[in-house]
């Protein structure tokens, strides 16, 4: 069964370093997500992508975070600089369509800033 | 976009049902009700999704009253195994973007 990968699975930076983030969707699926989830809440959504372009990321804090899908297939968010606040778990997911009703999501990168 | 109350979290024991409701109170008409489950370290994994009536698939069903103001994910039989956090999300599946959005989900502990 094909699934969403991500790398690295876990990742620890001092603050004001730069992090980045990778992920390979699903063969095929044009809608990709980046989540970020703190220990005890649901996901939220960063940055939602289809196919190249983006087409939501009213939620993704643009002075430090910045996310990437250069040619519609894998995608890269970067953390520049890393603040304690950002200690999380970060879900890549896709999905065929942005409309279709399943996300596939990978394992996470778990951060932690010190 | 509509949001949706859940149980903090609910206990039950191996082999008996399990059904977790969801108020969302506000949903649209183009709305559709959606479940996700999440183990430890791991990403949420799709379960059902329902727009009205009854869904049922080899994991759940899913009971939605015509007012669409509530609905409840039913776990038959449930095992330690089930053990996790399930999301209610409420938005468009259909639009040109996901306006799914998670809350805090209902933390499920089943002992044996």
């Amino acid at each position: 069964e094909a699934e969403v990968a991500q790398s690295p699975r876990y990742k620890i930076t001092e603050k004001s370093q730069a992090v980045a983030f990778w992920c390979d969707p699903i063969s095929g699926h044009a809608t990709l997500y980046w989540y970020r989830q703190i220990l005890g809440q649901g996901p939220e959504l960063l940055v939602q992508f289809q196919d190249e372009s983006v087409v939501d990321d009213s939620q993704l804090p643009k002075d430090r975070f910045s996310a990437e899908r250069l040619k519609g297939v894998d995608s890269t968010l970067k953390i520049q600089p890393a603040e304690l606040g950002d200690s999380a778990m970060y879900l890549c997911a896709s999905s065929p369509s942005a409309g279709r009703r399943e996300q596939y999501f990978g394992p996470g990168t778990r951060l932690t800033v010190t | 976009l509509a949001k949706t109350t859940q149980p903090i979290s609910m206990d039950s024991y191996e082999g008996q049902e399990v059904n977790i409701t969801c108020s969302h109170n506000n949903i649209a008409t183009n709305d559709y009700i959606t479940w996700y489950q999440q183990f430890p370290s791991q990403g949420p994994r799709f379960i059902i999704q329902g727009y009205k009536t009854k869904v049922t698939n080899e994991v759940a069903s899913l009971f939605i009253p015509a007012d669409r103001k509530s609905s409840t994910l039913s776990l038959p039989r449930v095992s330690l195994s089930d053990t996790a956090v399930y999301y209610c999300l409420v938005g468009e599946v259909n639009s040109g973007y996901s306006t799914l959005t998670f809350g805090k989900g209902t933390m499920l502990l089943v002992s044996p």
